[in-house]
């Protein structure tokens, strides 16, 4: 089972601030997803990464998969006080005959009004 | 609203307890999925059940059984469970497994806590 890294961990800035959020692997991913988990909820999907050096927008925020697929940042610009939550990598690998998504370990994110 | 919901939301239980947790998709899926998500620890898969057959076990502890009566309903019934079992249950869902790219779609999550 492959093991991705996120970092940083935790990370509180001011409203208005820039922030990139790295999540890394040493194995290679076929896709690679960005989830924000808000308290008291469940993961929600933000982006599905498959391309090697392949970058999504979503309004403010900027997504990027690593050229060789081992890793991705999630890059956001002018962080607001609803971007607060906790930001989860999944990549995607195929174990056993099946597609499966592995969890990052996550980054935990405060923006400060 | 993201279609899966889970009950209860919060839970607290002895060692000795038996207690179930239900998650119900209004999705139309075939896949449903628990989670367990622990501080400082990964999201880790422990069941996956497709058309209503687990497909997936992830060597999780027989204190843990699940049951899936039809592709909508999802249970997680729980007996003599630990302390380091305390954590947030996550209940999902998908169009198929083992199908690439699929979206997941998660419920609120139990909150779980065995004292």
């Amino acid at each position: 089972t492959q093991l991705l890294e996120q970092s940083p961990q935790f990370l509180s800035i001011q409203e208005g601030e820039n922030l990139t959020v790295y999540c890394n692997s040493s194995s290679v991913f076929s896709s690679l997803q960005w989830y924000r988990q808000e308290p008291g909820e469940g993961p929600v999907l933000l982006v599905t990464v498959v391309t090697g050096g392949e970058v999504k927008k979503l309004k403010r925020l900027t997504f990027q998969f690593g050229d060789a697929r081992k890793d991705s940042s999630l890059h956001i610009t002018a962080a607001q006080p609803g971007d607060t939550g906790l930001y989860l990598c999944a990549g995607e690998e195929l174990a056993s005959g099946t597609y499966k998504y592995i969890f990052g370990t996550g980054t935990r994110l405060k923006v400060l009004a | 609203e993201t279609g899966v919901t889970q009950t209860p939301r919060h839970l607290v239980m002895g060692m000795t307890n038996k207690k179930s947790l239900k998650c119900e998709q209004h999705l139309g899926h075939n896949a449903m999925y628990w989670y367990k998500q622990s501080a400082k620890k990964p999201l880790e898969l422990m069941f996956v059940y497709n058309f209503k057959e687990q497909t997936e076990n992830n060597s999780v502890p027989s204190r843990f059984s699940p049951e899936c009566p039809n592709s909508s309903h999802l249970f997680l019934h729980l007996h003599t469970l630990q302390p380091e079992d305390s954590a947030l249950y996550l209940c999902a869902s998908s169009q198929d497994f083992p199908e690439t790219r699929e979206t997941q779609y998660f419920g609120p999550g139990t909150r779980l806590l065995v004292l």
